[in-house]
């Protein structure tokens, strides 16, 4: 399976402000993926990252507050924008080598704090 | 919209006690996956089901699909203290993505 690397693994950030987290795969992928994981809850796609093209959001998320970039197949950035208290949560980038619904393995994810 | 739920939220068992989670569909599933997660921790992959009824085995773990491909459980027999996390499973939305379950949290009294 994939090694993926996430940075940072954790932040405390201020509201207003937007935080860049990396996604690294030591190989090739074909898909790769972003999720939020609030304390307690469950994993909730926010998009597909799409090299070399535009994500694909899922229902609730937007380009704007979520701007992901992918320009290889080992990398890609989530980046939150203008952060409130309620992005906190934990984000993580997952892998897969096929579609959608094939086996995903998760990066070690960044714990996201917001003042 | 299309949801996948699964029972209990939470388990606290006896060391050596089996457990079950149960995981259930609105529609049916093309596969369903299973993931666990230590406290602190990523999902893991365990494993994929893919035909109708099918039953798996890991050790003293036991994944099942059901016949309608619309519910499956994982059933954990003489639980230690190892096993302790959130298993969750995941299945198809009709987007072509994983849609995971509420995820069930196991802990066990040694």
């Amino acid at each position: 399976s994939a090694v993926i690397s996430q940075k940072p693994s954790r932040d405390i950030c201020q509201r207003g402000t937007s935080l860049t987290i990396q996604c690294q795969v030591d190989s090739q992928v074909t898909m790769m993926f972003w999720y939020r994981q609030q304390p307690g809850q469950s994993l909730t796609l926010i998009a597909t990252a799409n090299q070399g093209s535009e994500a694909t959001y899922e229902s609730g998320f937007v380009i704007d507050k979520f701007p992901i970039s992918r320009p290889n197949l080992t990398f890609s950035t989530l980046t939150v924008s203008n952060m409130s208290p309620e992005d906190s949560s934990i984000y993580l980038c997952s892998v897969a080598d096929g579609y959608g619904t094939d086996t995903q393995y998760f990066g070690p994810g960044t714990r996201l704090t917001v003042l | 919209g299309q949801q996948v739920m699964q029972i209990p939220q939470y388990q606290h068992v006896q060391e050596g006690e089996d457990f079950t989670t149960y995981c259930n569909s609105s529609t049916t599933l093309s596969n369903i996956q299973w993931y666990k997660q230590r406290p602190g921790g990523h999902p893991v992959f365990l494993i994929q089901l893919v035909k109708s009824g099918e039953v798996k085995k890991q050790k003293r773990l036991t994944f099942q699909f059901g016949e309608a491909k619309k519910n499956s459980s994982l059933h954990i027999t003489a639980t230690q203290t190892t096993d302790v996390g959130t298993y969750f499973c995941a299945g198809e939305s009709n987007t072509g993505k994983l849609i995971f379950g509420q995820g069930t949290t196991l802990q066990v009294k040694p």
